[in-house]
């Protein structure tokens, strides 16, 4: 059973556009959702996080929407760039009492054309 | 620092045999967790450590076991090799503090034939 669900498995943009990509989890014990950004070759690293009492986080062109009710959160790179191209993973901890359970979802591997 | 290092960066096992995947942090970070990658399921969670001598199962954790000894070293144990685990294998750590970010290793290409 997929714990954190994660759509779409790909995605082309061309540069300037805006990609989203969504992800939906089912344990209401998660309390925090980071995205992890990786390339080739490379581990992933964290890119953007959020916690539950938020519903919106932006960093740069970076943005994470989220909708406690819907258990579903999203990443919007705004004024995608070729740089960008890379795989996105959407990930979320069950951090409270010590458990630290961190579970990712499938991955999106994003495409930027120039 | 260092941070996060992996060892092997690759490996060819045959079907049967017996491998240690290492991975050692030197940020004093109390969590730490093996993932294996596979193409289109993304990070799966093998096991994973609240701190030395506390381990717990992830979501794929047949076929492998782990040990916590210290808390820089959290190594991987694959007793008989399959194809199935066929994969690339990172390594985590995570600091206490609520919300620390998680760093990954290089990660370790597995093949078995």
């Amino acid at each position: 059973q997929q714990q954190v669900k994660q759509s779409p498995q790909s995605l082309i943009v061309q540069k300037g556009g805006i990609s989203i990509i969504n992800c939906a989890y089912e344990n209401t014990a998660f309390d925090y959702f980071p995205w992890y950004q990786q390339f080739p070759g490379k581990g992933p690293a964290l890119l953007i996080a959020i916690r539950p009492d938020v519903s919106e986080k932006k960093e740069g062109r970076f943005t994470i929407s989220f909708n406690k009710s819907a258990k579903q959160f999203s990443l919007h790179i705004m004024d995608s760039q070729p740089g960008d191209s890379a795989t996105y993973f959407c990930a979320a901890l069950h951090g409270s009492g010590n458990t630290g359970k961190l579970i990712f979802g499938q991955g999106t591997t994003l495409q930027v054309k120039p | 620092n260092a941070g996060v290092t992996q060892t092997p960066k690759f490996r060819i096992l045959k079907i049967g045999q017996s491998m240690t995947l290492q991975c050692a942090q030197d940020m004093n970070h109390n969590y730490m967790y093996w993932y294996r990658q596979d193409p289109g399921m993304g990070l799966k969670l093998i096991y994973y450590s609240v701190g030395a001598g506390i381990t717990d199962k992830g979501e794929v954790p047949n076929g492998y076991n782990v040990s916590r000894s210290t808390t820089e070293d959290f190594p991987l144990r694959l007793e008989l090799a399959a194809p199935s685990q066929t994969s690339v294998y990172f390594c985590a750590s995570r600091g206490g503090r609520e919300g620390a970010e998680a760093f990954f290793g290089q990660g370790t290409r597995l093949t078995v034939v």
